[in-house]
């Protein structure tokens, strides 16, 4: 079945930079968008990004443009997310979620606590 | 960027009632050539990801209960819990697909 384990999450100063990854099985990778949303503490979903299958589509929110960077590595059926300038307003659960035809899958989440 | 409005911020429904939701889109998320309203709900419980009910504006997702119903077209949509169950206590938030991705805010639904 379809499986999405964030990691990479910590502690990070304001300033600092953070690479995100999800390890994705289950699926044919290569086949499917894949997505970044984030959810800081006790507020709302966010979507941060997505990237097409071949790696070369990539869309961003305009909260987070020039700040951060999607990538995939298909080989590894990883995706990753690479957040530089990190603020205090970072500080969120970030997932990872693939969009299929009539379903989608989503990890279990990786916190982001940005604090000096 | 599309935007995403929600209305209630919160409700409480006694169990058995019903529980209606509204959504608005600053523009159409209605595709032309498909006439398909790309627009998805999804449901919240607390230390968990989202779980999606409906897609389309009004398909329910494989599994889902037949208590939970979409409508709308267009930029106005509604997600109605035609009887609420304890287990339904959750934020549930709209999201648009017709152009990148937009969540709504949440609606916060509890027991009255």
């Amino acid at each position: 079945q379809v499986h999405l384990v964030e990691s990479g999450g910590g502690l990070v100063k304001p300033g600092g930079s953070l690479r995100l990854s999800c390890a994705a099985s289950g699926f044919t990778f290569s086949d499917y968008y894949m997505s970044w949303i984030r959810q800081a503490p006790g507020k709302g979903l966010e979507w941060v990004s997505y990237i097409s299958g071949s790696g070369s589509n990539m869309y961003y929110a305009d909260s987070v443009k020039g700040r951060f960077t999607i990538s995939r590595d298909n080989a590894k059926n990883s995706l990753y997310l690479q957040i530089n300038s990190l603020r205090a307003e970072d500080t969120a659960v970030y997932y990872c979620a693939v969009e299929m035809t009539t379903t989608d899958y989503w990890g279990q989440g990786t916190l982001v606590t940005v604090s000096s | 960027d599309i935007v995403m409005t929600q209305s209630p911020d919160s409700l409480a429904v006694s169990l058995g009632e019903r529980a209606t939701i509204n959504c608005k889109s600053s523009q159409s998320v209605l595709y032309s050539s498909n006439n398909k309203n790309y627009l998805a709900w999804y449901q919240q419980k607390p230390g968990q990801p989202p779980k999606l009910l409906i897609y389309w504006a009004s398909t329910r997702e494989s599994g889902v209960p037949d208590r939970f119903s979409g409508s709308g077209s267009g930029t106005d949509f509604t997600l109605t819990i035609s009887s609420l169950q304890a287990e339904d206590v959750a934020v549930y938030y709209c999201q648009q697909y017709y152009s990148t991705r937009t969540f709504g805010p949440g609606t916060k639904v509890g027991i009255k």
